[in-house]
């Protein structure tokens, strides 16, 4: 079955430093996509970045960059020059296969992240 | 930009209450889910519908319903509350693409159930 393994629960780290968020999947489709979700203590869902199975170079979106490695099963979220407005409950989500039950995301536990001042 | 708007933040209602959880979306989405979060646990799918009338459970379905009469609005139903379903409630929709298919989510409801 797949599964979406997050094995930090919290993380505090100091303000402007880099910080990488750890992410595992289990699944055997060799097709599937990886996501980052925010979740600020408002409530919303926000999406950060995606990673495709088939995609040759790990996804950058401006200071978030997706650490794809694909034998190892993981896709960790690597925050660059953390801000104040960081802190916030992180999810690694997995979309499974190209069939039309693919429209499905598998959630992990979630990591919440304290950026300290 | 998509808006997901979710009826309800905050809800409390009695055990065995009937609750409707309603959710609209302004960007013509196919894919409408409900998904709930509880400590530790992540995000769960409850159900999801890929078009109008079109309903599928999804990893919790027990004790609730949906539906889907129109295509910008889901509502997840409680028939009975019980008070294990005290959580918050998210809805998301997304467009049927089988690549990047960001779900775009509401604000949440946080439901108790006494």
């Amino acid at each position: 079955a797949q599964k979406i393994t997050q094995t930090q629960p919290g993380m505090f780290v100091q303000e402007k430093e880099a910080v990488t968020l750890d992410c595992t999947y289990d699944t055997s489709d060799p097709s599937y996509g990886l996501f980052w979700y925010k979740q600020p203590s408002s409530g919303e869902m926000i999406f950060l970045i995606y990673q495709g199975s088939y995609d040759q170079q790990n996804a950058t979106e401006g200071r978030y960059s997706l650490n794809f490695q694909k034998a190892r099963k993981s896709a960790n979220l690597v925050i660059s020059a953390s801000q104040l407005g960081d802190s916030a409950m992180y999810f690694c989500a997995m979309r499974m296969g190209q069939h039309q039950g693919a429209q499905k995301l598998v959630f992990g536990q979630g990591t919440r992240l304290t950026i300290n001042p | 930009d998509v808006k997901v708007t979710q009826s309800s933040r905050y809800l409390v209602k009695r055990t065995g209450e009937k609750v409707f959880l309603e959710c609209v979306q302004d960007m013509d989405h196919e894919n409408m889910f409900w998904y709930r979060q509880d400590p530790g646990l992540g995000l769960r799918l409850i159900y999801f519908s890929y078009d109008v009338k079109m309903k599928e459970k999804g990893d919790i379905p027990e004790g609730y319903s949906v539906s889907r009469e129109k295509k910008e609005r889901f509502s997840l139903i409680l028939e009975s509350a019980s008070t294990n379903q005290t959580s918050m409630y998210l809805c998301a929709s997304s467009r049927p693409t089988l690549a990047k298919n960001i779900q775009y989510f509401g604000a949440g409801t946080r439901l108790s159930v006494l």
